[in-house]
């Protein structure tokens, strides 16, 4: 399975934009770049994920370099509440209902008040 | 977490004993997955089922079975308790969307002393 390499932790003010980076050399022409985010205690959520263009929701918006190997998660204004782990994953378009996910230990994001 | 139920919360076991870990949905979807997740570490996939009366192994199925009766339920159990297997454990659907993203229940803490 291709790899994602994140920055073990981040640090944010409260209402700044934060940029979460993501490299993934290896990926492969038809996997999905997905994100997730795990709140303290609490299972992950799914934020956001996207292919080859950018892609924005309510949630975030994700930037995706134009070789795919690198992608950005961009929260346009931190709370206190987006203080989470934040896991950028590579799902392989395999068909099926298989869709297994592989977590790395994500990005720690700290939001200060 | 509406939708994925997890039982127990919490659960105290001594080394050797037997428990089963129960997930529920109510989403009627097809996929469903089993993960556990070690302190300062991401998920890893124990089990998954992608339908009814079918399941496959994950990345670390050893010392743990699972089983998918109905489209309702994916339980999974531990024959013989190790403290190694002291983690938090994750009960997952993948939803049918045009995302597929996984939607997770809010997790079983399991301690084997």
């Amino acid at each position: 399975d291709a790899k994602t390499t994140q920055p073990n932790s981040m640090e944010s003010n409260e209402e700044e934009p934060v940029h979460l980076p993501c490299n993934h050399s290896t990926i492969s022409g038809t996997d999905y770049i997905h994100w997730y985010r795990q709140l303290p205690s609490q299972g992950p959520e799914y934020v956001i994920h996207g292919l080859t263009s950018n892609v924005n929701n309510r949630m975030a918006s994700l930037a995706i370099a134009e070789d795919r190997k690198s992608s950005t998660l961009i929260l346009h204004r931190a709370t206190l509440r987006d203080a989470a782990v934040y896991y950028c994953i590579l799902r392989a378009a395999s068909g099926g209902s298989n869709y297994k996910l592989t977590f790395g230990k994500g990005t720690l994001l700290t939001v200060n008040p | 977490n509406a939708g994925v139920t997890q039982t127990p919360k919490f659960q105290v076991l001594k080394t050797g004993q037997s428990m089963t870990l129960q997930c529920a949905q109510d989403m009627n979807h097809n996929s469903m997955y089993w993960y556990r997740q070690d302190p300062g570490m991401g998920l890893r996939l124990i089990y998954y089922s992608a339908s009814e009366g079918t399941t496959d192994k994950g990345e670390v199925p050893n010392g743990y079975n699972v089983s998918r009766l109905n489209k309702r339920e994916f339980s999974l159990r531990l024959e013989s308790a190790a403290p190694s297997q002291t983690s938090v454990y994750f009960c997952a659907i993948k939803r049918a969307t045009r995302f597929n993203e996984q939607f997770f229940g809010p997790g079983t803490r399991l301690t084997v002393l």
